[in-house]
């Protein structure tokens, strides 16, 4: 079975400074990943996914993700951080056969931004 | 922008009671999923849909759990008889193609209380 491990379940960071949020994935063959991110009282939202073409993946607000298979990664990066960042970021893998799809998600990391 | 919506936003119910979890999925989609997150857990997959039939189930996902597509835009999640442990978010998501690359788009979820 495939997962993920999100590495700090709350990271505290300063308006302007670098947001990292790591990921490291378990996979028996090549992963599709995905981060999403989840605002209060607000459903998941797609920030970014990579699905084997290029390893560095650009997503919405400023986000990006590098695919690292040496390194079983998939970190997240915004160069610097605004207060609207404050959320809960959730990794996750797909798993299963085609028309059986299910996303194995991390346990969450919960970003707090400090003014 | 088409999204997922999902009905009630909370629900509060005694222990045994049956409750009905609404979703109405993006209407070109095909595929649809029920996922949960227990409170400070995290997101786990519950069931995915396609054809008006269960693809795939995980183990929480015991005779006491049901799901169905009653008309063409309305999928459902019901508990016949609630426990205290069902206490949970309950989030609907949906997608076109139940392929692994497939971004699957996430309504906002239903808080269930079970008292």
């Amino acid at each position: 079975a495939q997962s993920v491990t999100q590495l700090g379940s709350h990271v505290s960071v300063s308006e302007g400074a670098l947001v990292l949020l790591r990921c490291n994935y378990s996979s028996s063959v090549p992963p599709y990943l995905f981060w999403y991110v989840q605002y209060p009282n607000q459903g998941l939202q797609l920030l970014l996914k990579y699905t084997s073409a290029a390893t560095l993946v650009k997503g919405i607000n400023g986000f990006e993700a590098e695919f690292k298979k040496s390194e079983t990664s998939f970190h997240l990066t915004k160069p610097s951080a605004h207060m609207s960042d404050a959320a809960e970021y959730f990794c996750a893998v797909s798993e299963g056969i085609q028309g059986a799809q299910k996303l194995v998600f991390g346990q969450g990391t919960r970003l707090t931004i400090n003014p | 922008e088409p999204e997922v919506t999902q009905t009630p936003s909370h629900q509060v119910t005694q222990m045994g009671q049956e409750v009905i979890l609404r979703c109405v999925p993006i209407s070109n989609h095909l595929y649809f999923y029920w996922y949960r997150q227990i409170l400070g857990q995290k997101v786990e997959f519950l069931v995915s849909f396609y054809n008006n039939e269960i693809s795939e189930k995980s183990e929480i996902f015991d005779d006491q759990f049901s799901v169905e597509r009653p008309d063409g835009s309305n999928f459902t999640l019901k508990i016949r008889s609630t426990k205290l442990e069902d206490s949970a978010m309950y989030f609907c998501a949906s997608g076109t193609s139940g392929s692994g690359r497939e971004t699957q788009y996430f309504g906002p979820g239903t808080r269930l209380l079970v008292l």
